[in-house]
């Protein structure tokens, strides 16, 4: 079976420019959230969606934009990037509707480097 | 506000050498509790969830137990393969955000 997949695996940009990651959920998950991991840090919370209508939103800038499709996969987007903007970002899957017992299940990531 | 607390931060085993990772938490009703693997370059790996004080959980060399603050992660007999950086994150009840620890991270040698 199919993992949570994400697109690209990496990424150099410049500051000031925009950004879009992409990701596709595990096969029948309706929830997807984005998360961002810096280096030897834990994951943060930026968004969840669920039947694409946002959920839940982190402590991030307006800078940071997500969307969910009706195939539930989804695109985190971000504007005017920052140096420390760099980070892993990950996006996660789960079954459950909101506030239901279900773990989220992780991609790999997306590695992003500003330059 | 919601905490979580992983000690220690980095962990050297010999092969076969049993130990335990440290999960400290404070949140405004627990919903759930999980443990994650993550190795380098990847995302983290779903191992468990624990949902309230005095429930264990196990696989293979591994066996997290909770309690009202803390939760622990025991590693029995650990094997090389075992290295990689632990997460535990937490989830409140009025939300469904994860919020993790700094990790532990595991070596374990031959």
């Amino acid at each position: 079976d199919a993992g949570v997949t994400q697109s690209p695996t990496h990424l150099i940009k410049t500051r000031g420019q925009h950004v879009t990651l992409r990701c596709s959920p595990i096969s029948g998950h309706k929830s997807v959230s984005w998360y961002q991991q810096v280096l030897g840090q834990g994951p943060q919370f930026i968004f969840q969606y669920y039947e694409k209508e946002e959920r839940g939103r982190g402590n991030f800038p307006d800078r940071f934009s997500a969307r969910q499709f009706p195939n539930y996969s989804s695109e985190l987007n971000v504007n005017a990037l920052l140096l420390g903007d760099s980070a892993l970002y990950l996006c996660a899957s789960s079954l459950g509707q909101p506030r239901a017992h279900s773990p989220l299940h992780f991609g790999n990531g997306t590695r992003l480097t500003v330059t | 506000e919601d905490q979580v607390t992983q000690s220690p931060e980095a962990l050297r085993l010999q092969e076969g050498e049993s130990s335990s990772l440290n999960c400290s938490y404070t949140v405004s009703g627990l919903r759930g509790l999980f443990w994650y693997r993550q190795d380098p370059g990847k995302g983290p790996e779903f191992l468990f969830t624990l949902y309230s004080a005095g429930e264990e959980k196990e696989k293979e060399r591994l066996k997290a137990t909770l309690t009202k603050k803390e939760s622990f992660l025991h590693i029995t007999a650990p094997k090389p393969e075992d290295s990689a950086t632990y997460l535990c994150a937490v989830q409140a009840l009025e939300t469904d955000k994860l919020i993790f620890g700094t990790g532990t991270r595991l070596q374990v040698f031959p």
